[in-house]
């Protein structure tokens, strides 16, 4: 199935450092999701996106719904050793036959160094 | 709240033989769960949309007869890998909707079922 094309892939970042990452579609979704996923555990919500151009923040973690409904970024304030995981995003498709299906991006795997 | 519970959280078993995975939301019903698979280092791929009393929706390419689901109640929704291969060794993640949420609502996750096939 389709996927969202998210990166970068990988970062390695010091800790106290911020850090952004972003995914991006050729399709319109009307929902955007971010998760983090540690590892051997299911994905764990962040935050939900449900307006092209909402901006939400849950804690450290701020993330945005882009008004092209193409894309979505997600940026972590000030990082700390628990960042460490792998973060998804994950959007729902306007229209069509997918009802509540969400469609991943391929994550993004945070390393942070103390 | 939200809490999808799977079980068991990992399981081996012999080539040939079958295996079920539960999952079930706890503290909410469900009239949607969703399986995925997950393969190391790689993204969740939807594999079937489970629905309370009818039945799943299977993803393009995703066998129906060997992976059987079920979603008997608002609660509960069984995943069973038959006649298993080792190339069916994965990580099995489900998520749930709340009944009276809509299409938009977040999923909850359950925390994955780490099968091996030998």
């Amino acid at each position: 199935g389709q996927q969202l094309n998210q990166s970068p892939q990988s970062m390695f970042i010091q800790e106290g450092e911020d850090v952004s990452m972003n995914c991006t579609s050729s399709s319109i979704f009307n929902t955007w999701l971010w998760y983090k996923q540690d590892p051997g555990e299911g994905p764990v919500l962040l935050i939900a996106l449900y307006k092209a151009g909402e901006l939400t923040s849950n804690g450290r973690l701020t993330a945005q719904f882009g008004i092209t409904r193409k894309d979505s970024f997600l940026n972590i304030s000030a990082s700390i050793p628990s960042d460490v995981g792998i973060y998804f995003c994950a959007g729902r498709r306007a229209g069509g036959t997918s009802y509540g299906k969400l469609t991943f991006g391929q994550g993004t795997i945070l390393t942070v160094h103390p | 709240g939200a809490v999808v519970s799977q079980h068991p959280s990992w399981v081996i078993c012999k080539s040939g033989t079958s295996v079920k995975i539960e999952c079930r939301s706890l503290d909410f019903q469900a009239t949607t769960m969703f399986w995925y698979r997950q393969f190391p280092k790689q993204s969740l791929m939807l594999m079937a949309t489970s629905n309370e009393g009818s039945k799943a929706t299977y993803e393009q390419g995703v066998e129906k007869d060997k992976f059987l689901i079920n979603h008997a109640s608002l609660t509960l929704s069984t995943l069973t890998v038959t006649s298993a291969h080792p190339e069916d060794s994965s990580f099995y993640i489900c998520s749930a909707r709340r009944a009276e949420g809509t299409y938009n609502s977040p999923l909850h996750f359950g925390n994955g079922t780490r099968l091996t096939v030998t």
